[in-house]
C-alpha cells in the first residue's frame, strides 16, 4: 500500500466550511498528488508537490489549496466547501517501479459529503 | 488537454471468457501507459504497465500497446467473477503526472 494513509476517510460538511485533508506517507517519497474521482469522470487531478513547499496546480484546481511542509504530509484544504466538492479524494504517490518507469500508488480515499 | 478514452460499459463477459479493454489517447509523447484495477468503495491498485509497442504478459493479463495508434487495450484471459471491477487506463505526462481514463466497468457472470 507504499504507506500511504488519508485522515479523515469519512467526512460530512457544511456548505461554506473550511475543510482540510491530510495525506501522510512514511516512505519518503519526493512527488505527492491529490485527486478528485467522480462518476463519469475517472480521476482528476487537483494539485501536486514535487517536494517540500514544491507544488502546482493540476486539472481542477479552483477552490482547492495545498501545503506541504514536511515530506511526508500533504494536506488539502477547501476553503469554503462547495456541493460540487462532494466526491472521493485521494491521495497518491510517486514511485519508480522496476521496469524504470514512474507510477503512482493511492491511498485508501476519503469520502466527503457537502451539504 | 491531454485525453484518454474508454469506453465506459459497463462489460459483461460469461465465467472463463476473455475479457478485453480498450484505451486511446491523444498525446503522441506519451511513453508509459498503465492500468489500474478499482473495486467499488476501494483504491485503484497496479495490475499492468506497458511501455513498447506489442504484449506484455503477466499471468491471466495481457497488455497491448500500439503507439502509431495511439491505443492500448488489456486482455484479461479465463475471465473470473473477482475480476469485476472498473478498469482505469492511465497515460504518463510531465512531472511524473498520470492522466486517466473515465474507466471501464467489468462484470464477471458466473
Amino acid at each position: 500500500d507504499a504507506g500511504i494513509t488519508q485522515s479523515p476517510r469519512h467526512k460530512v460538511t457544511e456548505t461554506g466550511t473550511p475543510v482540510t485533508l491530510r495525506c501522510h506517507q512514511t516512505e519518503n517519497h519526493r512527488y505527492m498528488y491529490w485527486y478528485r474521482q467522480d462518476p463519469g469522470h475517472g480521476l482528476r487531478l487537483i494539485h501536486y508537490s514535487y517536494g517540500v513547499k514544491d507544488t502546482d496546480k493540476g486539472e481542477v484546481s479552483d477552490g482547492y489549496s495545498v501545503s506541504r511542509s514536511k515530506t511526508e504530509d500533504f494536506l488539502l484544504t477547501l476553503e469554503s466547501a462547495t456541493s460540487s466538492q462532494t466526491s472521493v479524494y485521494f491521495c497518491a504517490i510517486s514511485e519508480t517501479i522496476p521496469t524504470g518507469a514512474e507510477t503512482q500508488y493511492f491511498g485508501p480515499g476519503t469520502r466527503l459529503l457537502v451539504l | 488537454q491531454k485525453e484518454v478514452e474508454q469506453n465506459s460499459g459497463p462489460l459483461s463477459v460469461p465465467e472463463g471468457a476473455i475479457a478485453s479493454l480498450n484505451c486511446t489517447y491523444s498525446d503522441r509523447v506519451s511513453q508509459s501507459f498503465f492500468w489500474y484495477r478499482q473495486y467499488s468503495g476501494k483504491s485503484p491498485e497496479l495490475i499492468m504497465s506497458i511501455y513498447s509497442n506489442g504484449d506484455k504478459e503477466d499471468g491471466r493479463f495481457t497488455a497491448q500497446l500500439n503507439k502509431a495508434s495511439q491505443y492500448v487495450s488489456l486482455l484479461i484471459r479465463d475471465s473470473q467473477p473477482s475480476d469485476s471491477a472498473t478498469y482505469l487506463c492511465a497515460v504518463s505526462g510531465s512531472a511524473r503526472q498520470l492522466t486517466f481514463g473515465s474507466g471501464t466497468q467489468l462484470t464477471v457472470l458466473p
